[in-house]
């Protein structure tokens, strides 16, 4: 059973492009959550979803920030126009729908804006 | 609301010996799942320990110990026989009945040889 896939590992964006996330959660999760880390700082909720849906995106930047966790492929992580404040390692974990379980972390995507 | 928090940005313990890590809790959940994670230098995040709200015993695992008292709200991470390996940050966090994870700052903890 591989763990949580996320991809890329590094992504460079200049500013204004778009950068997509990837994650692909453990076989038999249902649900995903996003967390930002700027260096030397803890982890920063962003998004909470389950299959087709957005439970929690109350951490969420209210503008160029979109999640997704469609029936079918990995949750996708949006960011449209790029700033360089948006540089950051994003980690993705997941976790099944059984109260005493821990979330599982990917490895992380390093975002840096130039 | 729901909050952690992790007091002690920094901590220095000599090798073999013991450290504690503090965390307290904020939740009004009267089921909730509290858990410890580290991160070393690599950026990986690695499940150390858990304990439920409801367990009355304090959660072991190996050098780790979670040192839970309910009533103060807290769930302070005990690391016996320190190894220079376990330097790194250490994140508390907690599960509400929501499945929302929610995470502390995080203490650096370095093991001086």
């Amino acid at each position: 059973n591989a763990g949580v896939m996320q991809n890329p590992r590094h992504l460079v964006r200049r500013r204004g492009q778009e950068a997509r996330l990837r994650c692909s959660p453990m076989k038999g999760h249902s649900h995903v959550y996003w967390y930002r880390q700027l260096p030397e700082e803890g982890l920063k909720f962003m998004v909470y979803l389950q299959k087709e849906n957005i439970i929690d995106e109350s951490g969420m930047p209210k503008e160029r920030f979109s999640a997704e966790f469609p029936k079918e492929g990995p949750s996708i992580l949006r960011i449209q126009q790029v700033v360089r404040g948006d540089s950051a390692a994003y980690f993705c974990a997941s976790s099944p729908f059984r109260e005493n379980t821990e979330a599982f972390f990917g490895q992380g995507t390093r975002l840096t804006v130039v | 609301a729901q909050k952690i928090t992790q007091t002690q940005p920094g901590m220095f313990v000599q090798e073999k010996e013991a450290v504690t890590l503090d965390c307290t809790y904020d939740t009004s959940d009267q089921s909730y799942g509290l858990f410890w994670y580290k991160q070393p230098s690599s950026g990986e995040m690695i499940f150390l320990i858990y304990q439920g709200s409801y367990d009355e015993q304090n959660a072991t695992e190996g050098r780790y110990s979670l040192n839970f008292q309910k009533a103060r709200k807290s769930a302070n991470l005990v690391i016996s026989a320190s190894q220079l390996g376990d330097s790194a940050m250490y994140f508390c966090a907690m599960r509400n009945t929501g499945n929302q994870f929610y995470f502390g700052t995080g203490t650096s903890l370095t093991v001086i040889p």
